[in-house]
């Protein structure tokens, strides 16, 4: 069965720009959930989303925000950009929060 | 003080070595997970708890909800297990919300 899938792999942008990223659950996955990694920081919860509501939010402004789809596939979207949000986004999908949960393999961006 | 706690930060072990990786935590949880991140950033879940004691492999994990502790243990350590092991709790009053501790690097020599 196929994993959570993350697009892009690598992305580089200039401040003030906006960036979409995306997630594809595992099938049958409603549960979504997107995190930060950063070298400082460790990794930090962002939003997690179930049937294509927002349940809960991480400590972010808003310049971070997200959605979910039908069929279960989230983005996240991040304006404004700062070098700050140079990271290592990951998404991780489960049935729902009582499930362990499945990481996709992330998307780099990088902010210059 | 953060809400999940690991130590140590840094182990570094000897091959065949036992290991534990100790994780405590000051919020209300529904689970927690261990997971296990390879350098390259992959990031693998070896286990969910909610109570007692999980094991899988050479992997043991336990969980002390009274104590809010648990521990993972990698008994025979080899090279491969050299990874940083990360400790995140599922909160309970918030379904989905997870955080995370700042990881244990451990490195296993030959």
């Amino acid at each position: 069965k196929a994993g959570v899938t993350q697009t892009p792999r690598y992305l580089i942008k200039t401040r003030g720009q906006q960036v979409t990223l995306s997630c594809s659950p595992i099938s049958g996955h409603r549960s979504v959930s997107w995190y930060q990694q950063t070298p400082g920081q460790g990794l930090q919860f962002l939003f997690e989303y179930f049937s294509e509501t927002q349940r809960n939010k991480g400590n972010f402004p808003g310049r971070f925000s997200g959605r979910q789809f039908s069929n279960s596939r989230s983005e996240m979207n991040v304006s404004t950009l700062e070098l700050g949000d140079s990271a290592l986004y990951l998404c991780a999908s489960s049935r729902d929060s009582n499930y362990g949960y499945t990481f996709g393999s992330g998307t780099r961006l990088t902010v210059v | 003080k953060n809400e999940v706690e690991q130590s140590p930060q840094n182990l570094t072990a000897q091959e065949g070595e036992f290991i534990t990786i100790n994780c405590s935590y000051s919020v209300g949880i529904s689970a927690l997970h261990w997971l296990q991140q390879h350098p390259g950033g992959g990031i693998v879940s070896l286990f969910m708890l909610s109570s007692g004691k999980k094991k899988h492999g050479r992997l043991i994990a336990t969980i002390n909800i009274q104590e809010k502790h648990s521990s993972l243990h990698i008994t025979a350590s080899h090279p491969r297990d050299s990874a940083v092991y990360i400790c995140a709790v599922s909160h309970n009053t918030n379904a989905g919300k997870s955080t995370f501790g700042d990881g244990t690097t451990l490195t296993v020599k030959p």
